[in-house]
């Protein structure tokens, strides 16, 4: 059974660092992950889409890369700002035209 | 991106009452549409898989018959959490898949805004 580990579960950076957030998920054959941002109590946002085919995609300040066969992807955003600040949240679906299985994300507090 | 609207966004409801929550895709077609739960500092949980003209597809633990799923159309799943208790206090979202045809389908899932149910 496919499982979605996020690590760290929270962090807390000064404005202006570059960070990295890890995403690790126990079985290779995936068909996409998306990166999603989730503000308190509110819905998501996606962020980036990989497909299982691709090694990273880039927007704006923010990149994600995607290394399947270590199991792995990882959120990176430069120049953190406080409106950073949220819950990030990593999810794959392990085939076309299945539900996403997410991982229990990482708060990201970044302060002024 | 594609936009996947929930109706209401919060509810709050007496314990025992039904409840109904509306998820649209307002500008492509799903004929698939996934309901999630979460409850709070918890990651989202898939409840059940919705489609199109059949029977709603429930995921382990979930009682099919307490929450009840309708996808009538192309554009529009609805969840009713009948018999409502405190326990079934969360926060629902939805997501749809944008389908842009065989072969050219990115799988990407956009998400509603999500409904916070409140049972007192």
């Amino acid at each position: 059974k496919q499982e979605v580990t996020q690590i760290p579960a929270a962090l807390s950076v000064p404005e202006g660092e570059n960070l990295v957030l890890n995403c690790s998920f126990t079985d290779s054959a995936i068909y996409n992950l998306q990166w999603f941002r989730q503000d308190p109590g509110k819905g998501l946002t996606s962020l980036l889409l990989i497909q299982s085919s691709q090694r990273e995609q880039t927007s704006g300040r923010l990149n994600a890369s995607l290394d399947k066969s270590s199991g792995r992807s990882t959120l990176y955003i430069a120049a953190s700002q406080p409106g950073d600040s949220a819950t990030y949240l990593c999810a794959l679906a392990n085939q076309a035209g299945t539900a996403l299985i997410f991982g229990k994300g990482t708060t990201l507090s970044v302060s002024s | 991106g594609a936009v996947v609207s929930q109706h209401p966004s919060w509810v709050i409801c007496k314990s025992g009452t039904s409840v109904k929550i509306e998820c649209r895709s307002l500008d492509f077609q799903a004929t698939t549409m996934f309901w999630y739960r979460q409850f709070p500092k918890q990651s989202l949980m898939l409840m059940a898989t919705s489609n199109e003209g059949s029977k709603a597809t429930y995921e382990q633990g979930v009682e099919k018959d307490k929450f009840l799923i309708n996808h009538a159309s192309l554009t529009l799943s609805t969840l009713t959490v009948t018999s409502a208790h405190p326990e079934d206090s969360s926060f629902y979202i939805c997501s749809a898949r944008d389908q842009l045809g065989q072969g050219d389908d990115t799988g990407e899932l956009f998400f509603g805004e999500g409904s916070r149910l409140t049972v007192l």
